[in-house]
């Protein structure tokens, strides 16, 4: 099984910081890494999908980068609404795949 | 508007049955692969299995393989998760999710239902 990794898992940010999140895969995936945002009580909701494509309706703050086994989400200018716990997750091995233990950003 | 909504949850003790149901509106449900994704609380996202827009392929994590059945009715518009012989460890909130494509993102996701195995 492809395992992935995240860092930090726990991040303290303030609003307006740039804010970068890692995800390492144990094998490489190439570009199949979609990144997800879930607030409390809440779905996941899909933000970046092939590595670096920008889901439909998400701001242009965030980004995604990355192929192989390293890859990283960048929020460029944190906003309040961007609390949450990010989760990256792997598609290479579809439909069996994995996510990412998540990385959750704070207020500082 | 493009919506999934799921149902069925509830508290059963262990070694039970439980199905749930989640209905597609908004879009051609026909037309994608559908996943059923847990989590238990406080924890990850953990995929649980996944069925292709015909039924023809059919697939289980592991930790459900032998105890959990997926299903949909396209008439219906409508995907299934029978689920039997609970454990205390399927407790969690069971997510229906579309694909996008194959070897893509899960871009629609329900709301979630709650699922506690208990005595």
């Amino acid at each position: 099984d492809i395992q992935l990794t995240q860092s930090p898992s726990f991040l303290s940010a303030s609003v307006g910081d740039r804010v970068t999140i890692t995800c390492r895969a144990s094998q490489g995936i190439s570009s199949y890494l979609a990144w997800y945002q879930q607030k409390p009580g809440k779905a996941p909701k899909l933000l970046i999908y092939a590595a670096s494509t920008l889901q439909s309706g998400v701001p242009s703050r965030f980004s995604g980068s990355g192929s192989g086994t390293e890859f990283t989400l960048t929020i460029s200018s944190l906003q309040p609404e961007d609390f949450a716990t990010y989760y990256c997750q792997q598609l290479n091995s579809y439909p069996r795949v994995t996510f990412g233990p998540g990385t959750k950003v704070d207020i500082k | 508007e493009v919506q999934l909504v799921e149902s069925g949850g509830g508290l059963v003790k262990p070694g039970g049955s439980l199905r749930l149901s989640c209905a597609a509106s908004g879009f051609t449900f026909s037309s994608y692969s559908m996943n059923w994704v847990r989590q238990a609380p406080g924890k990850g996202l953990e995929w649980v299995s996944s069925i292709s827009s015909s039924s023809s392929y059919i697939y289980y994590a592991d930790s459900v393989k032998g105890r959990f059945t997926i299903s949909r009715d396209n008439a219906k518009n409508s995907l299934y998760l029978q689920m039997n012989s609970l454990r205390a460890e399927d407790t969690a909130v069971y997510y229906c999710a579309r694909a996008r494509g194959e070897n893509d993102a899960f871009d629609i996701w329900g709301q979630g239902t709650m699922v506690t195995v208990s005595s």
